[in-house]
């Protein structure tokens, strides 16, 4: 079975300054999707960034990128320029296209990050 | 283009009653996938509906059944609610089930 670890409960960070969010995933599958997520207190769960296991070249979403490490099985969110709206819980998200468990996505217990002005 | 939308935005009942949650997904879509998030925990995953049937199912009991119709659009039916079944009810839809999920609003559900 697959899991996702989130170590970090809260993290804060003062606005415009960069912060990275940790995890870590452990999976027998080769060829997978990784997701980070952002929930706002509204609670809709929104696609932040992707990345496919077979690419070795990092996802950029804007501010958003990841530091994609398959053999260490991590994969860390930065987010740099930290605006006041960035405020929200992020999870992190597996998903194995094939196999038995495909499309069968795995999240982790999330981190709530808090934007300071 | 509409994205994923779910209904009721909130529910309550008692427990022993039954539930029934709804789902459309995005425009060009024919997957849906339904989880379970407890407060301050992530999604769990409840099972997974493509071409009206269910694709992968999650540890979840038989009380938790769903339903697929042809226009893609799905149903989450909770039998015999328990106090544990209150939870916000999200539903995701994706092309083929094997990609990028996009969410909804979710359906939070109380159960007194």
């Amino acid at each position: 079975a697959q899991t996702v670890t989130q170590s970090q409960p809260e993290m804060s960070v003062q606005e415009a300054e960069t912060v990275t969010l940790s995890c870590t995933y452990d999976t027998s599958e080769n060829n997978y999707y990784l997701f980070w997520y952002k929930q706002p207190p509204s609670r809709q769960m929104i696609l932040v960034i992707r990345q496919e296991a077979y690419k070795q070249q990092n996802a950029t979403e804007n501010r958003f990128s990841v530091n994609f490490q398959k053999a260490a099985k991590s994969f860390s969110l930065k987010i740099s320029d930290s605006q006041l709206g960035d405020t929200a819980m992020y999870f992190c998200a597996f998903m194995p296209p094939g196999g038995t468990n495909a499309g069968k996505s795995t999240f982790g217990d999330g981190t709530t990050l808090t934007v300071k002005p | 283009d509409a994205g994923v939308t779910q209904s009721p935005t909130h529910l309550i009942k008692t427990r022993g009653q039954q539930v029934t949650l709804r789902c459309s997904p995005k425009s060009g879509h024919d997957t849906v996938s339904w989880y379970q998030q407890a407060l301050g925990q992530g999604p769990q995953f409840i099972f997974q509906y493509y071409e009206e049937e269910e694709r992968q199912r999650g540890n979840f009991p038989d009380r938790f059944s769903g339903h697929q119709f042809p226009n893609y659009s799905s149903e989450l039916n909770v039998n015999a609610l328990l106090l544990g079944d209150s939870a916000l009810y999200l539903c995701a839809s994706s092309f083929a089930g094997r990609d990028t999920q996009y969410f909804g609003p979710g359906t939070r559900l109380t159960v007194l």
